[in-house]
């Protein structure tokens, strides 16, 4: 089975923090995605990689960043949490472009 | 431009009813995926099915069923004879092969409420 892990369900942080969420995948996927769901919003790609050390942004890359060092690692970064950036993040892994398998989610409240 | 549409937003059923959820896609690629993924309340997305563009065959599992049509772009899903487990948001999604690289565009999702 597909397992993807997100380092936190919740995370509470404040105003101008720097924020590391971290993602690991164990099934060697190539390709590795960064999205968060807002209600009525459906869910929406901040980052994804296709490599190791290779990004491409998504419909929101703004205010985020991202690295991939390893393979089985992605991380999302944001810079300076702002309040509008409180939200659910889901990190999900495929092979090729079939489906995606995602972690449990991290929840995010910036205060 | 690749689209999902999900139009109903909430459907709620009493158990052991069926229900069909609806999905209609746009894409001017000829090769393409089509995926339904279900979230239940304790929030992690998980895949049910994958279909591409060649095998229109309608897929049975279980108490699902998916048809999937080109004439009318729609891949629909049913739930024959509802259980309360199966309360969840259900998203349809769209992945091109040859234009949309490694994206996956995800319908705004259809939230299911079945009742006891």
């Amino acid at each position: 089975d597909v397992k993807v892990t997100q380092s936190s369900r919740y995370l509470v942080k404040r105003t101008g923090e720097k924020v590391f969420l971290e993602c690991v995948q164990d099934m060697d996927h190539e390709n590795m995605f960064w999205y968060r769901q807002d209600p009525g919003l459906g869910l929406r790609l901040i980052y994804f990689s296709y490599d190791v050390k290779m990004k491409e942004k998504g419909d929101i890359p703004e205010g985020y960043s991202v690295s991939r060092e390893k393979k089985e690692r992605f991380s999302l970064i944001l810079e300076s949490a702002s309040t509008n950036q409180t939200s659910m993040y889901l990190c999900a892994s495929s092979f090729q472009t079939y489906e995606q398998y995602f972690g449990p989610g991290t929840r995010l409240t910036v205060t | 431009a690749q689209k999902v549409t999900q139009a109903q937003t909430e459907i709620s059923v009493v158990e052991k009813e069926d229900v069909t959820l609806d999905c209609v896609y746009e894409t001017r690629d000829t090769t393409y995926y089509l995926f339904w993924y279900k979230q239940p309340p304790s929030g992690e997305l998980v895949f049910l099915i994958r279909r591409n563009s060649f095998d229109e065959q309608n897929e049975i599992s279980g108490r699902y069923s998916w048809n999937f049509q080109k004439s009318t772009s729609s891949f629909n899903f049913t739930i024959t004879a509802s259980q309360v487990v199966d309360s969840a948001v259900y998203f349809c999604a769209l992945s091109e092969l040859n234009t949309g690289g490694f994206k996956t565009i995800f319908g705004a999702g259809t939230r299911l409420f079945v009742k006891a």
